[in-house]
């Protein structure tokens, strides 16, 4: 069974200072793994997405999340914070047997609150 | 169309009533999902489409849940003799073979 733990609720951060969101995953076969993230009264939007290749995988907004298949970890990360990266953040996970177009299995969720 | 459209956005209803949610997804989208957010919750998977047939519908909670779609084009999510616990936002989302998920923006609903 797929499976997503976003182990923080919530995640403070100074504007400016570097930040991470972690993420960790179980599944059967290969992950497929993705970022998402969702600004108040609106849908979701995609960051980035680890398929295969490199470990980095650089995303919309200046974010980046590095693979780590030991550690079945998929930590979003962004240099330095902005006030207007404030919102809340999913990691999802599909099963690369399931292909291109399986369910994604989604965490409970990251609240990123950037203080200038 | 540009985007993945749902409607309505807002729905209020009476406890028992039925309600129709709709999706229209990206043209060409052969994969169409369902998902459901509850009030400070992650999204909870409901249903999955490959066309018109759903390879997956095991997050449906109840029989009082359905949903159909029309070749690869619109879905309807039915909630029959709706109630309390079914409020929340309802999200679609459609992808292509290349693996990435667009979302609406959701139906709110309020069963009151």
């Amino acid at each position: 069974a797929q499976s997503v733990a976003q182990p923080e609720d919530q995640v403070n951060v100074a504007e400016g200072n570097p930040l991470t969101v972690k993420c960790t995953y179980s599944v059967s076969g290969n992950p497929y793994l993705f970022w998402y993230v969702q600004y108040p009264n609106r849908g979701l939007q995609f960051l980035l997405k680890y398929i295969t290749g490199d470990n980095l995988v650089k995303g919309s907004y200046g974010f980046e999340a590095e693979f780590n298949k030991s550690q079945t970890s998929f930590h979003l990360k962004k240099p330095s914070a902005l006030v207007s990266d404030s919102a809340l953040y999913f990691c999802a996970v599909r099963d690369a047997r399931s292909g291109n177009t399986g369910k994604l299995i989604f965490g409970q969720g990251t609240t990123l609150q950037v203080k200038p | 169309g540009a985007g993945v459209s749902q409607s309505p956005s807002n729905k209020v209803t009476e406890k028992g009533k039925d309600v129709e949610l709709r999706c229209d997804p990206i043209s060409g989208h052969t994969a169409l999902y369902w998902y459901r957010q509850r009030l400070g919750q992650g999204l909870e998977f409901l249903i999955y489409f490959q066309g018109n047939s759903a390879p997956d519908k095991s997050g449906l909670p109840s029989d009082r849940f359905s949903a159909e779609r029309t070749g690869e084009s619109v879905s309807t999510l039915t909630i029959q003799r709706t109630q309390q616990e079914d409020s929340a936002v309802y999200l679609c989302a459609s992808s292509s073979t290349m693996g990435g998920y667009t979302f609406g923006s959701g139906t709110r609903l309020t069963v009151v």
